[in-house]
């Protein structure tokens, strides 16, 4: 069993739809978890940083962990075709760098 | 630009041959991360360097590869008698870092090897 799991799709949906994405983990050293997006070819950016459980918004992105369950959620909410792109879950232990990446989930918002 | 920079973006080689791959971090990151990542997978963790000190190596590290920062700021990563199984997109990350701070990276845009 992989320490981070996510569902590698593809997910398709309409534009203004809401997206939710997730992952689960097995590691419960895990406190620090992030979400990034990667178009192709190109390097992984850093949308949601998060410490811990609990919930974290900005702008049309939620990220939520529930480290009872070993389970983190991002959504994104009216989604547009300038977000069709790879999401990455990833998370360390605490003042650990080695991070553990799921294998991203491919998502077309289609107009 | 200020982001993380790597060199060169694409490298073609053959089996058999060496390679290095430079990193330039943000600036005032202390911290510096080499990552792996095939096509389909997520990133993999190969190794992290505070400052200059190589702190963590991957298990996926074998002999054949090294990484060094010599005076805390760019750092390379040599792959040794490449193999095919090499080919892949190798990514360079940095955060600031402290004793009481977690992860927040941000990634260059990756070296994408080929070995024929």
């Amino acid at each position: 069993q992989k320490e981070v799991e996510q569902d590698p799709g593809p997910l398709s949906v309409p534009e203004g739809a809401i997206v939710s994405l997730n992952c689960t983990y097995s590691n419960s050293a895990f406190q620090y978890f992030m979400w990034y997006r990667q178009y192709s070819r190109k390097g992984p950016e850093l949308l949601m940083y998060t410490y811990s459980s609990g919930n974290k918004e900005d702008g049309r992105f939620t990220a939520q962990v529930d480290k009872s369950s070993k389970y983190i959620s991002l959504f994104i909410r009216d989604s547009q075709p300038s977000d069709s792109a790879t999401y990455l879950c990833a998370m360390s232990p605490y003042n650990n760098n080695d991070m553990r990446f799921g294998a991203g989930t491919r998502l077309t918002v289609k107009p | 630009d200020t982001g993380v920079s790597q060199n060169p973006r694409h490298k073609i080689t053959k089996r058999g041959q060496n390679v290095t791959f430079r990193c330039d971090p943000i600036s005032e990151h202390n911290r510096l991360y080499w990552y792996r990542q095939t096509l389909g997978q997520g990133p993999e963790f190969l190794t992290y360097f505070q400052n200059e000190a190589q702190l963590e190596k991957s298990r996926l590290l074998s002999d054949r590869f090294s990484a060094e920062r010599p005076k805390g700021s760019f750092s390379t990563l040599e792959i040794q008698r490449t193999e095919q199984g090499d080919s892949a997109m190798y990514l360079c990350a940095s955060s600031l870092g402290g004793a009481a701070r977690g992860t927040e990276a941000f990634f260059g845009q990756g070296t994408r090897l080929t070995v024929v």
